[in-house]
């Protein structure tokens, strides 16, 4: 079936510091793959999203290229900041047979330094 | 605020208990989606409504159940309580069903203790 691999955490980042966090997908069909993000002791939030191959979802800063060739989606940012302190989510949509529910990786927990 | 709203925010109750968790979804809508967030099994759905028909069933257990309403808000039963249903309970709408571009926007939760 259809699944979503990210990077094990915690990542522990300096201020300033670039992030990358990896995401790799599997799925049969023609996915959509976004980002969410969660905020200690909060839901999760849309950081981003792309719905087809070569699509760059962006939003505050963070980036991720929809890589249909190495199945990726991976995040990116070029100077984090101490706020941007969470875990995020990497997810598809799978709408092929079930009707539409998101497929989450395990999370990515992200600490940044001042 | 994404406009999606829970109730309640924290929930303690006994094993062998059942409860009622409430979702009401964004203006405009349809879909009602039910995800469990643990610690070992990470986050997983559960269940998917549409306009007040199930459209798709996860991973829910049999002791399990939801519904959605004629004013499209949902609820999620959770009888015969045990230890592991302890979890973080979210709630997500959408507009459409079945349309992979379609974005799911999360309540805050419902954090369930089962003591």
């Amino acid at each position: 079936g259809n699944s979503v691999t990210q990077m094990e955490g915690p990542v522990t980042l300096s201020e300033e510091a670039f992030l990358t966090i990896n995401c790799t997908y599997t799925a049969t069909g023609y996915p959509s793959l976004f980002w969410y993000v969660q905020y200690p002791g909060e839901g999760l939030q849309l950081l981003l999203k792309a719905t087809k191959a070569d699509d760059k979802g962006s939003n505050k800063g963070f980036e991720a290229t929809y890589r249909k060739e190495t199945t990726s989606f991976h995040l990116e940012k070029g100077s984090v900041q101490v706020s941007d302190s969470a875990v995020y989510f990497c997810a598809l949509s799978d709408y092929g047979g079930s009707q539409g529910n998101l497929i989450f990786g395990k999370g990515t927990k992200l600490s940044v330094k001042p | 605020d994404s406009g999606v709203t829970q109730t309640p925010k924290h929930l303690i109750t006994a094993t062998g208990q059942r409860v009622t968790l409430r979702c009401s979804p964004r203006s405009g809508d349809l879909s009602v989606y039910w995800y469990q967030q643990s610690l070992d099994q990470g986050l997983q759905f559960l269940i998917h409504y549409y306009n007040g028909e199930e459209r798709a069933k996860g991973n829910i257990l049999e002791r399990f159940s939801a519904q959605q309403f004629p004013d499209l808000h949902s609820e999620l039963n959770l009888s015969s309580l045990e230890l592991g249903d302890s979890a973080l309970y979210f709630c997500a709408s959408s507009v459409f069903s079945g349309i992979s571009t379609d974005t799911q926007y999360f309540g805050p939760g419902t954090r369930l203790t089962v003591l």
